[in-house]
């Protein structure tokens, strides 16, 4: 199994400003994978984060706009740079573990106002 | 038509009662996963499927691969059972389509 630390748990944030949203596991997994989940919506993938090269993005996310670190195998960052109202989501980050079972992050609220 | 249909959107019920949550999907999968969403966005895997049936406590999951349906059945529900259940399929290369979830609430 897999435990998630996930921080923060909910933001307000200006127009215009960066979060950085954090997620610590308490193993080593190769693939993270980032989602969003906007207000009454299922999941959407954002990317997966790798290990030692850059995030794969899914259509309509970018780099410039959700960039993401990967520093070693327990740890991944995603940022929401130059917010918008539109950006208020939860994001959540998920690992799968070797049986392939899902484990998930607490989810982070972000309110762009 | 979504690739992933979870019915009904929304469910209310009384403490005690059997729950049935549905979901029916187009694409051909290797696996279906349910998951269980609580107020503020945390989520627990619940099952992950392939094939027949599994228990765990008083939640049964089960799935039809010929039909592409699956159920989530919950026995003798308790307000505690109030969350968003979701469907979620995986297709080739491990890739998770969600469905938008079923709010599932359980009246004392």
């Amino acid at each position: 199994s897999a435990v998630i630390s996930q921080k923060p748990s909910r933001d307000i944030c200006q127009r215009g400003t960066s979060l950085t949203i954090q997620c610590q596991v308490d193993s080593q997994v190769t693939m993270m994978f980032w989602y969003r989940q906007q207000p009454g919506q299922s999941l959407t993938l954002i990317a997966t984060a790798n290990q030692g090269s850059e995030a794969t993005y899914e259509s309509g996310f970018v780099i410039d706009k959700f960039p993401i670190s990967r520093p070693n195998l327990t740890f991944s960052t995603l940022t929401v740079s130059n917010m918008s109202p539109e950006d208020s989501s939860i994001y959540l980050c998920s690992v799968r573990d070797r049986g392939e079972k899902l484990f998930f992050g607490s989810g982070t609220q972000l309110s762009v106002l | 038509k979504n690739e992933v249909e979870q019915s009904p959107q929304n469910l209310t019920a009384q403490e005690g009662e059997f729950i049935t949550i549905n979901c029916s999907y187009s694409v051909g999968i290797s696996a279906l996963h349910w998951l269980q969403q609580h107020p503020g966005g945390g989520i627990v895997s619940l099952f992950m499927l392939s094939s027949g049936k599994k228990k765990h406590g008083r939640l049964i999951a089960t799935i039809n691969i010929q039909e592409k349906h699956s159920s989530l059945h919950i026995t003798a529900s308790h307000p505690r059972d109030s969350a968003v259940y979701i469907c979620a399929v995986e297709t080739s290369g491990s890739r998770l389509t969600f469905g938008e979830g079923t709010q599932l609430t359980v009246n004392p």
